[in-house]
Parts: C-alpha cells; structure tokens; sequence
C-alpha cells in the first residue's frame, strides 16, 4: 500500500517562530514525485514545492524543502501570520496513482 | 493564465449519479495536460480521483474505479466527471486541476486548481 504520513497532526507555534513538518513515504518516492500545498479555510490548496525542493510562483523564501527516500520535510524558517493553515505533502507513482498525506495543521499558539 | 471553474448540480441522491463539469480557460484543453479531478470529505484530506488527456486516456482511483468516468469535451474546452451509485460517504468539496505536460521525471505536480464544487448526497 502506497502510504503518505505526516507529522505533526497539529504544530502550535507562534509568528516569528520555526515551522517543521514531516512528510514520510512508503514505499520510497523520487525526489521529482513529491511535492507540498497549503490550504486555508473554504480555499483550494495552493501549491507551495515541487520536486522537493523547487518553490512555485510567487511563494516566499521563507519556504523550503528537503529530503529524500522516505521522509521528506516542509520548512517555514518565521511564521507570519498567513501562513498558519493545512499543509499537505503529495506523491506520483509509476503505476499511475497520486496520493496524499493527511496534512498538518499549523496553529496559532 | 490558466483557470479552471467546476460546476453542477450541488445535491444528489443516494443511488443515484454525481456530474461535474470543468471549464478551462486561458489554455486549450487539447494541450498535452493531465485534466484532473480530486475531491476533500468535509473536515478530511484530500484524495485523487481521476486523469484525463485529450486523447481520451485515462487513469482513475483504483478505489473508485468501478464508479468513476472522467470525459473531455474539446469543442466546449471542458473535462467532466461522473461517479455512479453515490453515498452519504461521497459527499466533498470536488476540485479539478492540471498536470502540466504530465508527469516527467523532472517534476509532477496538481496547479492550478479550480474553487472547488461542495456536492452533498443527500435525500
């Protein structure tokens, strides 16, 4: 079974503070397959990486991506405060199947 | 710039069939683009459901299968969605979104994407 898990469920932070979310992959996925969005209240997500690492446009550079194999991580080196929302991570696989993770919630502390 | 707005029919009845239809502009939909469809449960994530190119191939949820048909129309310049024997448990917020020139091995990725269409099911 093709599997996307992220953590935390809930990050309570304050603005200015560190954002780090987890994104692990079973089985492995290739760094080109996965990508992050972001997703406000009664909005559709927006697309914030992919490729891992490759910000979209417009996206600040106070995002940023690493990883590799099976976990992956979406950082937000200092919070403002439109960026306390849902973050997704999403995989592609060769045999044609899109999957996502379950998100994490990033929350006002 | 590349839009893409869903519509129909916002209740439909247990048993009975969901259709939504995805208008494009900005962009031919005979471009060779993925035309997608992902949906979000109330309060849930978010889950694929379908893919279509224009030339009619398609590739859909292996759990929604045996329901799911996704169509493209390219004098309208729209992409459609239809999903059979609805439940309670297929009620969501139905967007539809691009692959650009398809997955590579360079880059795979869902942009831009529509508001979204909340279908209940309901009687």
């Amino acid at each position: 079974e093709i599997v996307l898990t992220q953590s935390p469920g809930t990050l309570s932070l304050s603005p200015g503070e560190r954002a780090t979310l987890s994104c692990r992959a079973s089985p492995s996925v290739t760094r080109s397959h996965l990508a992050w969005y972001q997703q406000k209240l009664g909005q559709a997500p927006r697309l914030l990486l992919y490729a891992t690492s490759t910000r979209a446009a417009g996206i600040p550079l106070r995002f940023s991506g690493s990883g590799s194999g099976t976990d992956f991580t979406l950082t937000i080196s200092r919070l403002e405060p439109e960026d306390f929302a849902v973050y997704y991570c999403l995989r592609y696989d060769i045999s044609d199947v899109y999957t996502f993770g379950g998100g994490t919630k990033v929350e006002v502390k | 710039q590349v839009q893409l707005q869903e519509s129909g029919p916002g209740l439909v009845t247990p048993s009975e069939t969901l259709s939504l239809t995805c208008a494009v502009s900005g962009e031919s939909i005979s471009s060779r683009n993925w035309w997608t469809w992902v949906r979000q449960s109330p309060g849930e994530g978010l889950q694929w459901i379908g893919e279509i190119i224009q030339t009619g191939t398609t590739t859909y949820n292996p759990s929604l299968k045996s329901r799911v048909t996704i169509s493209v129309d390219e004098a309208r310049n729209q992409f459609s969605l239809t999903l059979r024997s609805v439940t309670a448990a297929d009620t969501a917020v139905y967007y539809c979104t691009r692959v650009k020139a398809g997955c590579s091995t360079a880059s795979c990725y869902f942009d831009p994407w529509g508001q979204g269409r909340l279908v209940t099911v309901s009687s």
